[in-house]
């Protein structure tokens, strides 16, 4: 069965103050690794997708990569607005997405 | 905006009622996905259609049915419903039925009173 453990569970950072987010996975055979930002009651938002090991993504203050056994989201110089709670989600094979429960993000300015 | 339409935002009723969401995917998109989010539970997979078809299913109850109709638009029916069915739920949608990435919708508040 596809496993995903994202730590910490919350995270809570002064503005600039770098850091990073771990998302570590057990699949058969990984299809896709995906990122996802959810502010409170909202959608989550879609940020990244990594297919195989060494890849690295980047938009704005955010960088993903992904090893075969898991997946970091690296956060530079983070502002207030960068608070919420960030999603990782794997698929392997035709398997729907199975999530993991999140890392809350806090910035404080 | 993701481009995929919820409605209604909220929706509050009583144990044992029914009740239907209604989700409208992006331009284009062919495959529709339910997922439930509790404060407990994290988000759950429910079901997925692909162009009309249900294409894999998860922690679905058998309270609980879904459909995609031809425009592609997809309905969640809850019926029987009891306090713990109160969550968020939402739907995603995607350009196929693989391994793309999913485009949320701002989802349904169900309240179960």
């Amino acid at each position: 069965e596809d496993q995903v453990t994202q730590s910490p569970e919350a995270l809570r950072l002064q503005e600039g103050e770098s850091s990073s987010l771990n998302c570590s996975y057990t699949v058969s055979g990984l299809r896709g690794l995906f990122w996802y930002r959810q502010d409170p009651g909202k959608g989550p938002e879609f940020l990244f997708t990594l297919y195989s090991a060494g890849e690295e993504k980047e938009k704005e203050r955010l960088k993903a990569t992904l090893t075969k056994k898991e997946s970091f989201l690296h956060i530079t110089a983070p502002k207030p607005e960068d608070s919420a709670t960030y999603l990782c989600a794997v698929c392997s094979g035709n398997t729907p997405l199975v999530f993991g429960k999140g890392t809350r993000l806090s910035v404080i300015a | 905006d993701s481009g995929v339409t919820q409605t209604p935002k909220h929706l509050i009723t009583a144990t044992g009622q029914r009740v239907t969401l209604r989700c409208s995917p992006r331009s284009g998109d062919l495959s529709v996905y339910w997922y439930q989010q509790s404060l407990d539970q994290g988000l759950q997979f429910l079901i997925q259609y692909y162009n009309g078809e249900e294409r894999a299913k998860g922690n679905i109850l058998e309270r609980f049915s879904a459909q995609q109709f031809p425009d592609l638009h997809s309905e969640l029916n809850l019926s029987s419903l009891e306090l713990g069915d109160s969550a968020l739920y939402f739907c995603a949608s995607s350009v196929s039925g693989g391994y793309n990435e999913q485009f949320f919708g701002p989802g349904t508040r169900l309240t179960v009173l």
